[in-house]
């Protein structure tokens, strides 16, 4: 089993929808958890830290789910703008680095 | 400015050459990793250095060797390349350590063995 898993997508979506992204992760140590955004032939970059309360930034909202042992990312108001590949990352100290999911590839259409 | 450079953006080169990648970071930042991003875009983590020491290997073959000068410079050296060394190789650094902050990436080294 992968420790972290994305569902690969991928996910055509019209502008203005709704779409959620899981991650699972498979280490119950597990401490700090992320959301990456990669565009095409271009660097990831962090699209936000998700918090054990859940967070928001703006039409981004990040949930976390120790139990189940999953992370979860919902966009809202979809634009042509956020078609991208977005990484799910874990990190646990113990194993001293962070982990990447393999990404979810969303597609925005007008 | 730039946070993260890595030279060459682009490499093309034969089996069986010998071939360097650069970064530097001036962000100040204690760590500083090399990843591998294949065909597929599975981004897998190689190495990381934090203050200039090895702190992960993951698997990698030893005909990869990193060499961490100083803490803002983290160079990729690769003996006697293979076709399934073709791949984008990202490096990125990060505040202190690996687990709670965010990791800045290069631009990326597209490296093409024919």
């Amino acid at each position: 089993r992968k420790e972290v898993e994305q569902d690969p997508g991928p996910f055509n979506v019209p502008e203005g929808a709704t779409v959620a992204f899981n991650c699972t992760y498979s280490n119950s140590a597990s401490q700090s958890f992320f959301w990456y955004r990669q565009d095409c032939r271009k660097e990831p970059k962090l699209l936000m830290s998700v918090y054990s309360s859940g967070n928001e930034d703006g039409r981004f909202t990040a949930q976390l789910n120790r139990a189940s042992q999953y992370i979860s990312l919902l966009i809202r108001d979809s634009k042509l703008s956020d078609s991208a590949t977005y990484l799910c990352v874990v990190s646990y100290t113990n194993a001293g680095k962070s982990t990447f999911g393999d990404g979810t590839t969303l597609t925005v259409k007008p | 400015d730039t946070a993260v450079s890595q030279t060459p953006k682009y490499l093309v080169t034969q089996m069986e050459n010998d071939k360097s990648i650069k970064c530097e970071q001036n962000l100040g930042h204690d760590t500083m990793y090399w990843y591998k991003q294949d065909s597929k875009k599975f981004l897998k983590i190689m190495f990381s250095y934090n203050n200039k020491e090895l702190i992960i290997n993951e698997t990698v073959p030893n005909r990869f060797s990193p060499k961490s000068p100083d803490k803002a410079h983290l160079n990729l050296h690769i003996n006697s390349l293979e076709l399934g060394d073709s791949a984008v190789y990202f490096c990125a650094s990060s505040q202190r350590g690996w687990d709670a902050y965010e990791q800045y990436f290069g631009p990326g080294t597209r490296l093409t063995v024919t």
